[in-house]
């Protein structure tokens, strides 16, 4: 059962448009998402998070998204860049566990078109 | 700051033998979590160790086994390899009480 869904494999974007990458998750128990973007042969890197008592965070070009009632977040990239080209990986956590286990989506492939 | 390093940063073993992969936090982070990658899967949730002590463990076999020194940095083993267990392995370490977590390039597994 997933509980963090990126329901696009991929998405294919022109360089200074912008690029939304969207996120899903079931468990209603989750408290804090990230971002990580992940290029090969690397390990994932830490992009934005943003606490469940917020409903949006930006840093630079990016900025996340959280409705909380839809259980959906999304990760707006603006403009985007050919660097921006990667894997981005949704997570979230439940503090409240008392763990800091992340649980990831699949990613969704971003390709920015120069 | 030096980021999480990871070694070896790839291996090759054959079924039925048994590896152990290390992982070097951030200086400072007391919090280290293993993950496993695979192409089906994604990234699951391995185990999570804190003062050397495993605080969490994800769904996989006794086979993985894991532990944390007092200077933080850990192991990971996995007896009794399998095909499947071929994957790239990734710690991640964060401060005490902080939800971000930071990777390291991680270990390309392959079991022939």
């Amino acid at each position: 059962d997933q509980q963090v869904k990126q329901n696009s494999p991929s998405l294919s974007v022109q360089e200074g448009r912008i690029s939304i990458l969207n996120c899903d998750y079931t468990n209603s128990m989750f408290d804090y998402f990230l971002w990580y973007k992940k290029y090969p042969a690397e390990g994932p890197t830490f992009l934005i998070s943003i606490s469940s008592i917020k409903d949006k965070n930006e840093d630079g070009r990016f900025t996340v998204f959280l409705n909380k009632s839809a259980k959906h977040l999304s990760l707006h990239i603006v403009p985007s860049q050919p660097g921006d080209s990667a894997v981005y990986f949704c997570a979230a956590s439940n503090s409240g566990a008392g763990s800091y286990q992340l649980t990831f989506g699949k990613g969704t492939k971003l390709s920015v078109i120069p | 700051k030096a980021g999480v390093t990871q070694t070896p940063r790839y291996l090759i073993k054959t079924r039925g033998q048994q590896v152990t992969l290390s992982c070097s936090p951030i200086s400072g982070h007391r919090s280290v979590s293993w993950y496993q990658q695979t192409p089906g899967q994604g990234l699951q949730f391995l185990f999570e160790y804190f003062s050397e002590t495993q605080r969490n463990k994800g769904n996989f076999p006794g086979r993985f086994s894991g532990r944390q020194f007092s200077n933080s940095r850990s192991e990971m083993n996995v007896s009794t390899l399998e095909l499947g267990d071929s994957a790239l392995y990734l710690c991640a370490s964060s401060l005490e009480f902080s939800n971000i977590q930071y990777f390291g390039a991680g270990t390309r597994l392959s079991v022939l």
